[in-house]
């Protein structure tokens, strides 16, 4: 059965440093989704991607943010300056239609420690 | 705006009992409703979704929930806890229309099976 695939599955990093979080959507979907859950808490939606471009992003999704993606099966999350308040476990999702019935498949996540 | 309450962070069953989650959702239109399971250290995993036809869902592992508009609830059920079952819950909302088709979740319900 096809997946969401993420790597890594941690990274530690420093205060102030660039992180680069990776996903593989599953092929033949269109639609791309990042969403965080700081530990104990809710799952964020962060932002949506379609046709190489943002759909839609919350308000947490600030210039610090950015998503990318750069060839045909990678889809990236880069935080530009990490900050201790993004700890956080990153999940990837996709879906294969607008449609909201639709269902959205999602990684396995990336836990971001920063220190 | 749209959002989801899921009544109870957590709750402990015994094995072989009922099982009852609840989820409220507020929306100004029409939602779509899933609820999804998150095993530790994996990601979400869709377990059911409403999408305007049948009231009452059926999902996988013999999980099933119903939406009554009027009570604008998607309360998650199963008739006999299994220990397999032990998870978090997250119950979720998408717009009928929605071009970037984000969800929305609530907080999340950790379910507890003793033996």
């Amino acid at each position: 059965e096809p997946e969401v695939t993420q790597t890594p599955s941690h990274q530690v990093t420093q205060m102030g440093q660039e992180v680069i979080l990776r996903c593989v959507p599953i092929s033949n979907h269109l639609y791309f989704y990042w969403y965080r859950q700081i530990l104990g808490q809710k799952v964020e939606f962060l932002v949506s991607f379609y046709n190489n471009e943002i759909s839609e992003k919350s308000e947490i999704f600030d210039d610090q943010f950015s998503v990318e993606r750069p060839d045909g099966s990678n889809f990236t999350l880069k935080i530009r300056s990490t900050k201790l308040e993004d700890s956080a476990m990153y999940f990837c999702a996709s879906r294969e239609s607008p449609d909201g019935s639709y269902e959205q498949y999602f990684g396995p996540g990336t836990r971001l420690t920063v220190t | 705006a749209q959002s989801v309450t899921q009544l109870g962070s957590h709750v402990s069953v015994s094995e072989g009992a009922l099982v009852l989650l609840r989820c409220n959702y507020s929306s100004s239109v029409p939602p779509y409703l899933f609820w999804y399971v998150q095993y530790p250290n994996q990601g979400l995993q869709l377990l059911l979704k409403y999408t305007s036809a049948a009231t009452l869902v059926k999902g996988i592992n013999g999980f099933e929930a119903e939406f009554k508009k009027s009570e604008t609830s998607f309360h998650l059920t199963k008739p006999s806890a299994h220990m397999s079952d032990a998870a978090e819950y997250f119950c979720a909302v998408s717009l009928f229309y929605n071009q970037g088709g984000k969800l929305i979740f609530g907080q999340g319900t950790e379910l507890s099976v003793k033996p």
